[in-house]
């Protein structure tokens, strides 16, 4: 089975900017979640969508934004770039058995986004 | 809002020593992971602990869970250089909602050949 794939792997960009970054979870999961990693500040949750919903937001600014569609690819929007918001985006999708249970992550490769 | 807290941040070890990474929540969780990601790799999960007071092993890394579902440790014994990584706790907030992972900033261990 295919894991999880992003695109692009690396994308420069420059301040004011926007970006989109593309995500196909492994075929079955439908919960699909993305994390910003940075060295100073470790793995921050961003959102996770789950049948086209978006069920939970980290704290992050409106500049971030995502979507899920209905082959629950997934896809997240920077707009405004700013300088701070270099990093490695990951997504990671989830097999949901329980509701009350967060699954296992598979974590797709990341794109490393530099913003100059 | 729900903090997860690792320590510590570095550990370096001989080859043959043992390591331990420990992870404190402000909250009451109802599940803790932990995963593994390589130098210029991305997070693999090893292992989901669920129970109180839990404990689980995978060959030489054993896993616990503590009583009040606020603090966990992985520990491994006698390192080998394939040990070499960040080790990152994640937990879901126990009566929260629990489509978020909250993770810790991990502990990087370098282990000397």
């Amino acid at each position: 089975k295919a894991g999880v794939t992003q695109t692009p792997r690396y994308l420069i960009k420059t301040r004011g900017q926007q970006v989109t970054l593309s995500c196909s979870p492994i075929s079955g999961h439908r919960s699909v979640s993305w994390y910003q990693q940075t060295p100073g500040q470790g793995l921050q949750f961003l959102f996770e969508y789950f049948s086209e919903t978006q069920r939970n937001k980290g704290n992050f600014p409106g500049r971030f934004s995502g979507r899920q569609f209905s082959n629950s690819r997934s896809e997240m929007n920077v707009s405004t770039l700013e300088l701070g918001d270099s990093a490695l985006y990951l997504c990671a999708s989830s097999l949901v058995l329980d509701s009350r249970i967060y699954n296992e992550q598979f974590f797709g490769p990341g794109t490393r986004l530099t913003v100059l | 809002g729900q903090q997860v807290m690792q320590i510590p941040q570095y550990q370096h070890v001989q080859e043959g020593e043992d390591f331990t990474t420990y992870c404190n929540s402000s909250t009451t969780l109802s599940n803790i992971q932990w995963y593994k990601q390589r130098p210029g790799g991305h997070p693999v999960f090893l292992i989901q602990l669920v129970k109180s007071g839990e404990v689980k092993k995978q060959k030489r890394l054993t896993f616990q869970f503590g009583e009040a579902k606020k603090n966990s440790s992985l520990h491994i014994t006698a390192t080998q250089t394939t040990d070499v990584g960040t080790y990152f706790c994640a937990g879901t907030n126990s009566g929260g909602s629990n489509y978020k992972l909250t993770f810790g900033k991990g502990t990087l261990l370098t282990v000397n050949p």
